[in-house]
């Protein structure tokens, strides 16, 4: 069935270091993928999303390019900061009646000063 | 994009006791989704809740310990029935229009069951 594997976490980086975190999926037609952030005590929030192969997501600079080739979604930051920390899931969406997320099982990023 | 209000926010309810939650969304939207997050661990979906039809469960789980209504197209309850400890978890609802558009979520529930 579909699915979203992730990086194992928790990735620890000191402030202004860059960020990847490895999302792959596999789906059997063309999702939707997406990038959810859960603060701390805090309920998900969209970070961003793409839609189709090539398609570049962007938000707060957090960056995450759909790739068809390599079935891959990873999400980067050129330099993160203390108040990035946080725990990151990658999902998808097949847009199909049902239209359900299928979620990684999500990375904890803490970022030191 | 939807503007969901959840509650309560947070519970601690005896083992063998029932809670219900309630998602109240800013509006209209055909399809509503539940989901659980267990500790440490990523979402997954309950079910999904259609206005007027009886909402469709995840492998895993059943209608009898998590009933779920769904009275009109702006609000829906998702019960946790006879708890156990083993529900302890952040219950999550969420809504989307269109698939595409990304889902919203609720602030969840954070369910503790002693």
């Amino acid at each position: 069935g579909d699915s979203v594997t992730q990086m194992e976490g928790p990735v620890t980086l000191s402030e202004e270091a860059f960020l990847t975190i490895n999302c792959t999926y596999t789906a059997t037609g063309y999702p939707s993928l997406f990038w959810y952030v859960q603060y701390p005590g805090e309920g998900l929030q969209l970070l961003l999303k793409a839609t189709k192969a090539d398609d570049k997501g962007s938000n707060k600079g957090f960056e995450a390019t759909y790739r068809k080739e390599t079935t891959s979604f990873h999400l980067e930051k050129g330099s993160v900061q203390v108040s990035d920390s946080a725990v990151y899931f990658c999902a998808l969406s097949m847009g199909d009646s049902s239209y359900k997320l299928i979620f990684g099982s999500g990375t904890r990023l803490l970022v030191r000063p | 994009s939807a503007v969901i209000s959840q509650k309560p926010s947070r519970d601690i309810c005896q083992r063998g006791t029932s809670l219900t939650i309630q998602c109240q969304v800013d509006s209209q939207v055909t399809m509503m989704f539940w989901y659980r997050q267990q500790p440490g661990q990523s979402l997954t979906l309950i079910a999904t809740a259609n206005q007027g039809s009886e909402a469709t469960y995840e492998s895993g789980f059943v209608i009898d310990k998590f009933p779920i209504s769904r009275p009109n197209l702006t609000f829906s309850t998702l019960t946790v029935s006879n708890m156990s400890p083993e529900d302890s978890s952040i219950y999550l609802c969420s809504v989307d229009r269109r698939a595409s558009y990304g889902y919203t979520f609720g602030s969840g529930t954070r369910l503790t069951v002693v």
